[in-house]
């Protein structure tokens, strides 16, 4: 069965640090897809990274970075120099190849006080 | 660009009456969705669509319908409400898949109920 796991429920830093959100995933499939959305405090959903299985390079974008490792089933985001409009809850999420439906972790809500 | 939109954006229910969440896309996506998010839980399909005319159930069904007769529209119907059915609910829409692919999902901007 598929299944996402963010362990870390809240997540608090202060301005500037980084902060690593853990994401690990299970799926029985050779080819799926990895998903990171942000929900600020708005409430919409915000797409911000697909990855497919097959390619684990890391990626870049500003200071969002993503380490994705097959080894370990693991798909982290670190946000470098973090500021306060980075709070919101992320989430990681999994889909199979053939399909668009997502599975979806249960969120990691991060706080980013001034 | 409107993007995916869903109306109403908040809605107070009375158990056992009835509602329809109304959803529209203007991108020319084939899928949709239907997703529910309780508090402290990540988002849980509920109905998709992979076209006009054609749904299917996703994890959690009991308590909704859906029927899709254009591309655009994707509406959730509830029928007699339940206090379980208090949520947040998204909407969502994609291209779909082509050759293996996956595509991102794009969501509307969520209908809260609650059921009282």
């Amino acid at each position: 069965a598929q299944k996402v796991t963010q362990a870390q429920t809240e997540i608090s830093v202060v301005e500037k640090e980084d902060v690593t959100l853990d994401c690990v995933y299970e799926t029985r499939d050779t080819t799926y897809y990895l998903f990171w959305y942000k929900q600020p405090p708005s409430g919409e959903l915000v797409f911000l990274i697909r990855r497919n299985s097959f390619d684990e390079q890391n990626e870049i974008s500003g200071r969002y970075s993503w380490n994705f490792q097959k080894s370990t089933s693991s798909f982290n985001f670190t946000i470098t120099a973090s500021q306060v409009v980075d709070s919101a809850v992320y989430f990681c999420a999994l889909s199979e190849a053939g399909t668009d439906k997502l599975i979806f972790g249960t969120g990691t809500r991060l706080q980013v006080f001034p | 660009n409107a993007g995916v939109t869903q109306t109403p954006k908040f809605r107070i229910l009375k158990i056992g009456q009835s509602m329809t969440l109304q959803c529209t896309q203007d991108m020319n996506h084939n899928y949709m969705y239907w997703y529910r998010q309780d508090p402290g839980m990540g988002l849980k399909l509920i109905y998709y669509s992979v076209g006009a005319g054609i749904t299917d159930k996703g994890e959690v069904p009991n308590g909704y319908n859906v029927s899709r007769s254009t591309t655009e529209d994707f509406p959730l119907r509830l029928e007699l409400a339940a206090p379980s059915q208090t949520s947040v609910y998204f909407c969502a829409s994609s291209y779909g898949p082509g050759q293996g692919r996956s595509t991102e999902a794009f969501f509307g901007q969520g209908t809260r109920l609650t059921v009282v």
